[in-house]
């Protein structure tokens, strides 16, 4: 069965400090992988995807790596800032025949104490 | 530039009552999605769109329905709700097919409760 992990489930950190949300999948066949940040109340906004050849990608102070042999990924955010307090949600992409499936992790729930 | 837009933002309703949300983009994409968002979870598919005139069955349609009369709109129905549907619900929108790494926009979320 296709499934998306996301870890921890909610995490506090003091602002200026650096995380790291992890994201493990068992999803096949793996097209992309996709990070979305969402603010309370409000929608999700994509911040990086990463493709198979991918195992390093930037956007800022958000890093994303994957590793398609372990089925892992990352995000790493740097020098945190209160405005980085938001669920951060990890998509899967698989390929069925001719459609395209997205599984979707639960969310890690990230808040930044001054 | 406002993207995506979902009215109503809250509604209350009883159970056994009807209603309607409404999903406006003025993106000219082709594809359009309806998800449910419930505490714990990820992000459940319930009908989707892939041009004006087609609908098509998501992960978890039972008890919704769907129009997409004009491209630019997409309704999600709730025939008779039950306090399972209780959920935030979001609209989304895609130029290409989601997951050909095409990016989804989505609307800012309507707050359902069914009492």
């Amino acid at each position: 069965k296709n499934q998306v992990e996301q870890s921890p489930q909610s995490l506090i950190i003091l602002e200026g400090k650096n995380c790291t949300l992890q994201c493990n999948y068992t999803v096949s066949p793996f097209s992309n992988l996709r990070w979305y940040k969402q603010d309370t109340g409000r929608g999700p906004v994509s911040l990086t995807i990463m493709t198979f050849s991918e195992n390093t990608k930037s956007n800022g102070r958000y890093t994303a790596t994957l590793d398609a042999d372990t089925k892992q990924s990352s995000l790493h955010i740097t020098a945190s800032q209160l405005s980085d307090s938001a669920s951060y949600i990890c998509v899967v992409s698989a390929k069925v025949d001719s459609n395209y499936q997205l599984i979707w992790g639960a969310g890690t729930k990230l808040i930044i104490k001054p | 530039n406002a993207g995506v837009t979902q009215t109503p933002k809250f509604r209350v309703l009883k159970t056994g009552q009807s209603m309607t949300l409404l999903c406006a983009q003025d993106m000219n994409h082709e594809y359009m999605y309806w998800y449910r968002q419930d505490p714990g979870m990820g992000l459940r598919l319930i009908h989707y769109s892939v041009g004006e005139g087609t609908t098509a069955k998501g992960e978890v349609p039972d008890g919704y329905n769907v129009s997409r009369l004009k491209k630019q709109n997409f309704l999600l129905g709730l025939e008779s709700a039950a306090p399972s549907q209780t959920s935030v619900y979001f609209c989304a929108s895609s130029y290409v097919q989601h997951g050909f790494t095409g990016e989804l926009f989505f609307g800012e979320g309507s707050r359902l409760t069914v009492l």
